[in-house]
């Protein structure tokens, strides 16, 4: 089963920020959240990863509290192109081998 | 630019052939894959773990005769699906962990079985 937690749908206008919540209240110290998105008929793309710090680049920031219970992402200009499904996964970042199991998802929708 | 790769990426075929995907890393060595499937508005659904050089595992309720899977190198793996019926129609998706980044995606093989 998967370990996250996340809202099914959220909507959100061109230009604004989305941030996309998911709960992981289960994490294990040695695992990492990772955030992959799916644009429709087409495979998951990477966007972050983080252990217990921040994390920014140049598609998102990642924010996650510090009892790690849960953890934001956060699209700072949101387009068009950002509709898409967004899946939070937790996993041991240094285990190769482990097999990345897939929740729901939020269905982020950009409104123009 | 893609990491991974998967052949082909559409794929129509009659009820009862054999179709053979293959997923591909592509600059890297992947001792590990996995295939997902995913059906319409569904999340992905992981089949089994493609192990270089060894059986592969398959998740509870894969049939493993149904869905070969072949590790033959450190760079390629293949998914059969033997004698295909229409309820195998999906999109088919691979991954493999890629040092320092952890898992990348294929990119999908639409299947579907008339």
């Amino acid at each position: 089963d998967a370990k996250t937690t996340q809202p099914p749908s959220m909507d959100c206008a061109e230009g604004r920020a989305a941030n996309l919540p998911c709960n992981h209240s289960t994490i294990s110290g040695n695992e990492y959240v990772y955030w992959y998105r799916q644009i429709h008929s087409q495979g998951p793309q990477y966007i972050i990863h983080g252990l217990k710090n921040n994390e920014t680049n140049e598609m998102a920031s990642l924010i996650i509290t510090e009892d790690r219970k849960s953890s934001t992402l956060i699209l700072p200009h949101a387009t068009l192109r950002d509709t898409a499904v967004y899946y939070c996964i937790v996993r041991p970042s240094t285990n190769r081998d482990d097999k990345i199991i897939f929740g729901k998802g939020t269905r982020l929708h950009i409104l123009p | 630019g893609a990491v991974v790769s998967q052949h082909p990426s559409r794929v129509i075929c009659k009820s009862g052939t054999s179709v053979k995907i293959e997923c591909r890393s592509l600059d890297f060595q992947a001792t590990t894959m996995f295939w997902y499937r995913q059906f319409p508005k569904q999340s992905l659904m992981l089949m089994a773990t493609s192990n270089e050089g060894s059986k592969a595992t398959y998740e509870q309720g894969v049939e493993k005769d149904k869905f070969l899977i072949n590790h033959a190198s450190l760079t390629l793996s293949t998914l059969t699906v033997t004698s295909a019926h229409p309820e195998d129609s999906s999109f088919y998706i691979c991954s493999a962990y890629r040092p320092g980044l952890g898992p990348s995606f294929g990119p999908g093989t639409r299947l579907t079985v008339l």
